[in-house]
C-alpha cells in the first residue's frame, strides 16, 4: 500500500541555522499539506498545495518559513533561521481529488538547540 | 474561526468497559467532522468521518449539531484501542483540518 514518505525522520539543529524537510506524497494525490504539531497539541496547518500552487498559507510564518512544490509532486519545507520555538513534529499529508481522507506521513521531529 | 475542543487529555478504562471520547466544536457553518487515531509508533490515520456514518473497529460517532458535539463511542473497549485520538474539523471539502488537542486513551487489562 502506498504511503506518504518524509525525510529526515529526526533533525537536530542550532538556532539561527537553516533546516529543510522533504515530503513525497502518494502518487496521484494532487493536494499536499504541511502541518506542525507542538508537543501536547494537535497538528496545525502551515501550508496547503493544490498541484504546484499554494492555496492556503495563512498560518505560515513567512518571515522564516518557505515551502515549494515545483513540479506538483514532492515538496520541501524550509526554515531559515530556525528558532527554539520551532521545535516540533512536522507532518506532511496528501489527499486524492474527490476524496476527503488525508493520508499522513511519519513526520520529521525537529529539535532546535 | 473554527475551534475543536477535546476536554480530556487522558482517559483510562478497563477492557470490556464502554468508552466515550468527547469532542466539541465551534463553527458557524456546516462542518465536516473526523476522528483520527495514532497508535504507538504509527502514523496518524483516519478512523471515521461523520458523513459516512459507519462503524470502524466498533467505534461510532454521531454529529449533534444542537450541542455542536461529535463524541466517539465504543461499547466494549479492547486493549488494542489504546492510542491517541484526535477530533478534527474541515469547513469545506478538501480544506485544512482543524484538530483538537487529542485524548490519550488507555485500556487496561
Amino acid at each position: 500500500e502506498a504511503e506518504v514518505a518524509q525525510s529526515p525522520r529526526y533533525k537536530i539543529t542550532e538556532k539561527s541555522q537553516a533546516v529543510a524537510f522533504w515530503c513525497d506524497p502518494i502518487s496521484g494525490h494532487a493536494t499536499l499539506y504541511w502541518y506542525r504539531q507542538i508537543l501536547g497539541q494537535g497538528p496545525e496547518l502551515l501550508v496547503q498545495f493544490q498541484d504546484e500552487s499554494v492555496v492556503d498559507d495563512s498560518q505560515l510564518p513567512k518571515d522564516r518559513f518557505s515551502a515549494e512544490r515545483l513540479k506538483g509532486v514532492d515538496s520541501t519545507l524550509k526554515i531559515q533561521p530556525a528558532e527554539l520555538g520551532d521545535s516540533a513534529m512536522y507532518l506532511c499529508a496528501s489527499r486524492r481529488a474527490g476524496q476527503e481522507t488525508q493520508y499522513f506521513g511519519p513526520g520529521t521531529r525537529l529539535l532546535v538547540l | 474561526a473554527q475551534r475543536v475542543t477535546q476536554p480530556e487529555k487522558l482517559l483510562s478504562v478497563f477492557k470490556g468497559a464502554p468508552v466515550e471520547l468527547k469532542c466539541n466544536y465551534s463553527y458557524s457553518g456546516s462542518p465536516e467532522l473526523f476522528w483520527y487515531v495514532q497508535y504507538s509508533r504509527q502514523r496518524l490515520q483516519l478512523l471515521l468521518r461523520h458523513i459516512s456514518r459507519e462503524s470502524i473497529k466498533g467505534f461510532t460517532a454521531d454529529l449533534n449539531k444542537g450541542e455542536t458535539s461529535f463524541h466517539l463511542k465504543k461499547p466494549f473497549a479492547q486493549e488494542e484501542d489504546s492510542a491517541m485520538y484526535y477530533c478534527a474539523l474541515s469547513t469545506t471539502s478538501g480544506s485544512r483540518l482543524t484538530f483538537g488537542e487529542g485524548t490519550q486513551l488507555t485500556v487496561n487489562p
